[in-house]
């Protein structure tokens, strides 16, 4: 069985800092990985999706991936307060498979 | 980003009857479409997954006759909670998938989902 973790939280940061979320994944055939933030009541949002090692960057968000540690990541830079939110780690291999979410890191950013 | 609405936001309803909810992808054709139930405080939990002019794909533990699922044109399906229950009070949310790279799993876009709760 497919398996996506992330650490529940809550994770802190102050406003300004840099926020790190951590996904690990079991599927090593895993190909395609995306993040989504969730604020409270609300659906998924997409932030952003990467398919190859090393870096992506979209404004304040950068996504990393190291496949063969089977890992990924998302970084924001200059954390603010509307950054507070679940944000959920999804991995998917090709085509239309379903993905596989985390349970998602919940990120609170002090003022 | 492709955009996905649903209809209601919200519902409440008396236990015993049905409730349908709509899934629609407003500017590109889903051929696929899921949809997902989440608890308060609690992750997103895969019910089914809606093809286009075929039966749904429901995850083990969904039961297929209290939750009906139509997907009868590439923009709309629908999910029908039959015989509602206060246990089936939850947030419904569908997706649309959006084709990707060639190798690469298409991208999912969510709707705002629709808040059920069952007297």
């Amino acid at each position: 069985q497919k398996e996506v973790e992330q650490n529940s939280g809550p994770l802190s940061v102050p406003e300004g800092a840099i926020a790190s979320l951590n996904c690990t994944y079991s599927d090593r055939g895993s190909q395609s990985f995306f993040w989504y933030r969730q604020y409270s009541g609300k659906s998924p949002e997409l932030i952003m999706f990467i398919y190859s090692n090393g870096d992506k960057e979209d404004g304040r968000f950068t996504a990393q991936l190291n496949k063969a540690s089977q890992y990924v990541s998302l970084l924001i830079r200059d954390s603010q307060p509307s950054d507070s939110a679940t944000y959920l780690c999804a991995v998917g291999g090709f085509g239309n498979e379903k993905l596989t979410f985390g349970t998602g890191t919940r990120l609170t950013i002090i003022p | 980003g492709a955009v996905v609405s649903q209809h209601p936001s919200w519902v409440i309803c008396k236990s015993g009857t049905s409730v349908k909810i709509e899934c629609r992808s407003l500017d590109f054709q889903a051929t696929t479409m899921f949809w997902y139930r989440q608890f308060p405080k609690q992750s997103l939990m895969l019910m089914a997954t809606s093809n286009e002019g075929s039966k749904a794909t429901y995850e083990q533990g969904v039961e297929k006759d209290k939750f009906l699922i139509n997907h009868a044109s590439l923009t709309l399906s629908t999910l029908t909670v039959t015989s509602a229950h206060p246990e089936d009070s939850s947030f419904y949310i569908c997706s649309a998938r959006v084709p990707s790279y060639p190798g690469k799993a298409d991208t999912q876009y969510f709707g705002p989902g629709t808040r059920l709760t069952v007297l």
